[in-house]
């Protein structure tokens, strides 16, 4: 079974600074997604970026990138010029999309993340 | 409406009552699915309903959780008799299909305490 884990329960980051939050994830495919939710204080769930795994490249999405490394299962989210409006909790996620349970995402059990004026 | 819509957002219950959440999801989704998560704990998964095919249950905790899609749209999922470690929030999410890539968007969830 697939398990995702974030080592880091809590994290804060001034202000405008640059924050990375950890992620492993255990699996034994080769083809997968891995996403990045953020949840507000409005308990939405919000997707802040994915990537594939048969990609390269690193997705970016404006002020957040990832840090995939394939062979060492990890997936680390940046934050860059961290705002307030980035303060929430974070799950990473995986999905395999093919197969039995395909559409079920696996999810982390979280990093809250605080921005401090 | 333009996004997952649960009700209630917030329910209290006394210990052995049954509960119903609803969850309607964003029109044309074929896929549903309900994730449970407790505090401080992650998403847990629950059931899924993709169209007109049989759901996938294999999440639900005990026999005392049940859930049904009418009409391939509006879900209610059932607790009966709760306990108190039922006590979480209850998140809904919608998407287009299942397979390869489409993005689940999730409702704002139910708060369920029970007492």
């Amino acid at each position: 079974a697939q398990t995702v884990t974030q080592s880091q329960p809590e994290m804060s980051v001034q202000e405008a600074e640059t924050v990375t939050l950890s992620c492993t994830y255990d699996t034994s495919e080769s083809d997968y997604y891995l996403f990045w939710y953020k949840q507000p204080p409005s308990r939405q769930m919000i997707l802040v970026i994915r990537q594939e795994a048969y990609k390269q490249q690193n997705a970016t999405e404006n002020r957040f990138s990832v840090n995939f490394q394939k062979a060492a299962k990890s997936f680390s989210l940046k934050i860059s010029d961290s705002q307030l409006g980035d303060a929430a909790m974070y799950f990473c996620a995986y999905r395999n999309p093919y197969g039995a349970g395909s559409y079920q995402l696996t999810f982390g059990k979280g990093t809250k993340l605080s921005v401090i004026p | 409406g333009a996004g997952v819509s649960q009700s209630p957002s917030n329910k209290v219950t006394e210990k052995g009552k049954d509960v119903e959440l609803r969850c309607d999801p964003i029109s044309g989704h074929t896929a549903l699915y309900w994730y449970r998560q407790s505090l401080g704990q992650g998403l847990e998964f629950l059931i899924y309903f993709q169209g007109n095919s049989a759901p996938d249950k294999s999440g639900l905790p005990s026999d005392r959780f049940s859930a049904e899609r009418t009409g391939g749209s509006v879900s209610t999922l059932t607790i009966q008799r709760t306990q108190q470690e039922d006590s979480a929030v209850y998140l809904c999410a919608s998407s287009l299909a299942a397979r390869g890539y489409t993005e689940a968007f999730f409702g704002q969830g139910t708060r369920l305490t029970v007492v």
